[in-house]
């Protein structure tokens, strides 16, 4: 079974400009959730989508929004880019939230705005 | 406000001996939690999880302590090989926030030969 993947792996943005990045999940899986991960921190919420609708929130600026597909795959979108922005984002699918039900993360997508 | 702490960001550990790594979390309605392993460029990997109705659960090298009343929880390895250098995350849910994971910031683990 294919995993979770991301693309692209690395991406390198001016401050100003959007990023659009995207994931495939685990055939199967309808929850897919975003992180945004930078040095010395855990891992940041961002949003989780089932079912083509977004289910919860982390608290990011709107200019974070996101999209999941019909076919579970999921976009995440960065408008406007600010130098913090830098960080790793990972996508990580599971068949839903709840107990028991682990999260697969994909590798990531290495942003960094100049 | 942090719900879960990971209170040491790294450990360096002997080959072949315990390594236990700790979590504290303040909420008492977290009900569900799990250990992630993350390697550097890769994403986190599932590794051993516990529901608040156990105190402990074992996989292998790994084992997971739940004390509730401390709101702690710790993972163990045992004995530690060189792989297990890595990150290692601490995450709880609540059935009552639709089981979204609250994360700790890491603990490196250094095992050294």
């Amino acid at each position: 079974k294919a995993g979770v993947t991301q693309t692209p792996r690395y991406l390198i943005k001016t401050r100003g400009q959007q990023v659009t990045l995207s994931c495939s999940p685990i055939s199967g899986h309808r929850s897919v959730s975003w992180y945004q991960q930078t040095p010395g921190q855990g891992l940041q919420f961002l949003f989780e989508y089932f079912s083509e609708t977004q289910r919860n929130k982390g608290n990011f600026p709107g200019r974070f929004s996101g999209r999941q597909f019909s076919n579970s795959r999921s976009e995440m979108n960065v408008s406007t880019l600010e130098l913090g922005d830098s960080a790793l984002y990972l996508c990580a699918s599971s068949l839903d939230l709840f107990a028991g039900s682990p999260l697969h993360f994909g590798n990531g997508t290495r942003l960094t705005v100049t | 406000d942090q719900q879960v702490k990971q209170n040491s960001p790294s450990l360096s550990v002997q080959e072949g001996r315990i390594s236990i790594l700790n979590c504290d979390y303040t909420n008492s309605m977290f009900d569900y939690f799990l250990w992630y392993k993350k390697y550097p460029a890769e994403g986190p990997t599932f590794l051993i999880s516990i529901s608040s109705i156990k105190d402990k659960n074992e996989d292998g090298r790994f084992t997971v302590f739940l004390n509730k009343s401390a709101k702690h929880l710790s993972l163990h390895i045992v004995p530690s090989q060189p792989g297990d250098s890595a990150v290692y995350f601490c995450a709880a849910s609540a059935s009552d926030s639709n089981y979204q994971l609250i994360w700790g910031a890491g603990t490196k683990l250094i095992i050294k030969p």
